[in-house]
């Protein structure tokens, strides 16, 4: 049984360029959670997704982020025209019922570095 | 302010010995949690309480709550070198779904 699997691990990126990062959660999951970790710092809550629906987008940024997960593949987190600032580790979780008490399943995370 | 602050930042100590961690949170919670990250990788799940228990053990892991105080501290008994990691206190911030709010972690090094 797999676990969370995102891609790439790495993504290196000019600014201005897009960044599509990935997610596919364990099987039987249909909950994801997107988080940011900069250095030296703790994980911060972007967005938690359904299939197909958003469910609680309030720490994604009001501009050139966006996410989704569709009905078939993997989540997607889509960063349009990066700067510095983007420059993090982005982890993915699943959960097989997105309830509080549920124990969240992390992915190896995506470090996104903006040249 | 931030939820879920872990204290010490950085914590080193000899194999054999005994680590404490705490958290402190500002809101009311469903349930708290405690994951590690190595360098470099995804967070481990640890353990989870809920806000209705005071203590809760895994292993060589223990974990207590006192949501009078809000802070939670977590114990790792008998160290490895291999419990080196960074160890983060989650909170849920009283949601019903898993929107986790994470502190900033405390580096802990076990000398061999």
């Amino acid at each position: 049984n797999a676990g969370v699997m995102q891609n790439p691990r790495h993504l290196v990126r000019r600014r201005g360029q897009e960044a599509r990062l990935r997610c596919s959660p364990m099987k039987g999951h249909s909950h994801v959670y997107w988080y940011r970790q900069l250095p030296e710092e703790g994980l911060k809550f972007m967005v938690y997704l359904q299939k197909e629906n958003i469910i609680d987008e309030s720490g994604m940024p009001k501009e050139r982020f966006s996410a989704e997960f569709p009905k078939e593949g993997p989540s997607i987190l889509r960063i349009q025209q990066v700067v510095r600032g983007d420059s993090a580790a982005y982890f993915c979780a699943s959960s097989p019922t997105g309830q509080s008490t549920d124990t969240q399943y992390f992915g190896p995370g995506t470090r996104l570095t903006v040249l | 302010s931030q939820q879920g602050e872990e204290d010490p930042q950085a914590l080193s100590i000899q194999e054999g010995e005994n680590a404490t961690m705490n958290c402190s949170y500002k809101t009311s919670i469903n349930n708290l949690q405690w994951y590690r990250q190595n360098s470099g990788r995804g967070l481990v799940h640890l353990i989870l309480i809920r806000s209705n228990e005071r203590e809760k053990h895994s292993g060589r892991l223990r974990v207590t709550l006192d949501t009078s105080k809000k802070s939670s501290s977590l114990l790792i008994t008998a160290s490895r070198a291999a419990d080196t990691a960074s160890y983060f206190c989650a909170t849920d911030l009283g949601t019903s779904y898993g929107k986790l709010t994470f502190g900033q972690g405390t580096i802990l090094t076990v000398h061999p």
